[in-house]
């Protein structure tokens, strides 16, 4: 089955500064890249996800970029604020069984 | 609240007992999934279901058992056979498989 690693487990940076939390995946049939997001005491929420057919995807200050050939896919966040602080989850799954399958989480805190 | 309850926000049970936790949606979504959380694991799929009257386990089915019969609900038991079941649980909703998770509010077990 599937098998997600998500980097690092957790990552301080400095208000205004650039968070990146990257994830590799096993499965090479793997065609769909969610990331959520978690704050204290909530429900995990959809960030930004990216299918197989594309290399990069931008969301106002989240970004992510994948590379199939490697199999991994990075979540990048500039400018942090403060309410950026979180956990956020990579999840990977593919067209044969459909199990969406995610990575251990990175807690990320910014310091204002 | 978001389409997608569940019930109750804590669970307390005596080992040796079943428990049965619910998840209901008014989505109109055809899959339905339960994860289950645990501090620094992520979120590790138990079962999932794409319609009603079928379902697939995921990487931890063992010690739980679920149930569609109809497509607003994805009821999960977990039985005395699952050896560790203390943990936070999660039920999430999508249109199809490989589309964004609408999760709920969890159901946090304890079992002594």
């Amino acid at each position: 089955g599937e098998n997600v690693e998500q980097h690092p487990s957790t990552l301080s940076v400095q208000e205004g500064d650039s968070a990146v939390i990257k994830c590799t995946y096993s499965d090479s049939a793997s065609n769909y890249f969610p990331w959520y997001k978690q704050e204290l005491g909530k429900r995990p929420q959809l960030i930004i996800d990216i299918r197989s057919n594309v290399g990069e995807k931008k969301d106002q200050r989240i970004a992510v970029t994948l590379n199939k050939t490697a199999k991994h896919f990075s979540l990048h966040i500039t400018e942090t604020q403060p309410e950026d602080s979180a956990v956020y989850f990579c999840a990977a799954s593919n067209s044969n069984d459909y199990k969406l399958s995610f990575g251990a989480g990175t807690t990320v805190t910014v310091r204002a | 609240d978001g389409g997608i309850t569940q019930s109750p926000k804590y669970l307390f049970r005596k080992e040796g007992q079943n428990v049965t936790l619910s998840c209901e949606q008014n989505l109109n979504h055809d899959a339905m999934y339960w994860y289950r959380q645990d501090p620094g694991q992520g979120l590790r799929l138990i079962y999932y279901s794409q319609i009603v009257n079928d379902f697939q386990k995921g990487d931890i089915a063992e010690g739980y058992s679920v149930s569609r019969e109809k497509k607003e609900s994805f009821p999960l038991t977990v039985t005395s056979a699952q050896k560790n079941p203390t943990a936070f649980y999660l039920c999430a909703s999508s249109i199809d498989f490989n589309s964004p998770l609408h999760f709920g509010n969890g159901t946090r077990l304890t079992v002594t």
